[in-house]
């Protein structure tokens, strides 16, 4: 069974720094693998897809890398805003079962000004 | 382009009662789901749709229903509501691209639903 990890649940930066967020996944056999933002009492917009085939997506202040061998992804923020507080999701489309997409359970992410 | 509608967006049952939280997308997508999202839980699949006429179960999906009858419309169906279905609820749509893949995920903005 797909187990998806982010580590850490939470983290506080001050403002201008550059950042990672870590998820990890068990099962290696993935469609691909998306970042989402939630504010909070909000709906999930999405960031960043990567492919299966791809080793990284760029958006911006964004930069999101895959080790499908490895079971990692990171998502990079360079230069932080507080604007960017907010939880952070990842989650994986599994080759089997592609509708079936597994969460990680989020990173929340505090920006101090 | 409206995106995925969500309604209602808060709603309070009372232990027993029945309800319909409603979804319609207007984008032409064939992929559907409903998801629910509790704290510590993360999201969880409860059912989708790969097409109009085509549903099938996800990770929790005792106490609900759904049909879809056509592309646009995806209602999830509380059958008799319990504390336990308290959460957030969110539908979900995508559609197949070139070469195979799949797309990202389009979310609607949620449903609050606190059973009492």
């Amino acid at each position: 069974k797909q187990e998806v990890t982010q580590i850490p649940a939470a983290l506080s930066v001050p403002e201008g720094e550059n950042l990672v967020l870590n998820c990890s996944f068990t099962d290696s056999a993935i469609y691909n693998l998306q970042w989402f933002r939630q504010d909070p009492g909000k709906g999930l917009t999405s960031l960043l897809l990567i492919q299966s085939s791809q080793r990284e997506q760029t958006s911006g202040r964004l930069n999101a890398s895959l080790d499908k061998s490895s079971g990692r992804s990171t998502l990079y923020i360079a230069a932080s805003q507080p604007g960017d507080s907010a939880t952070y999701l990842c989650a994986v489309r599994p080759e089997q079962g592609a509708q079936k997409l597994v969460f990680g359970q989020g990173t929340r992410l505090t920006i101090n000004p | 382009n409206a995106g995925v509608t969500q309604t209602p967006k808060f709603q309070v049952l009372k232990t027993g009662q029945s309800m319909t939280l409603q979804c319609a997308q207007d984008m032409n997508h064939e992929y559907m789901s409903w998801y629910r999202q509790d704290p510590g839980m993360g999201l969880r699949l409860i059912h989708y749709s790969v097409g109009a006429g085509i549903t099938d179960q996800g990770e929790v999906p005792n106490g609900y229903n759904v049909s879809r009858s056509t592309t646009e419309d995806f209602p999830l169906r509380l059958l008799s509501a319990a504390p336990s279905q308290t959460s957030v609820y969110f539908c979900a749509s995508s559609y197949s691209i070139m070469g195979g893949m799949l797309s990202t995920i389009y979310f609607g903005e949620g449903s609050w639903l606190t059973v009492v």
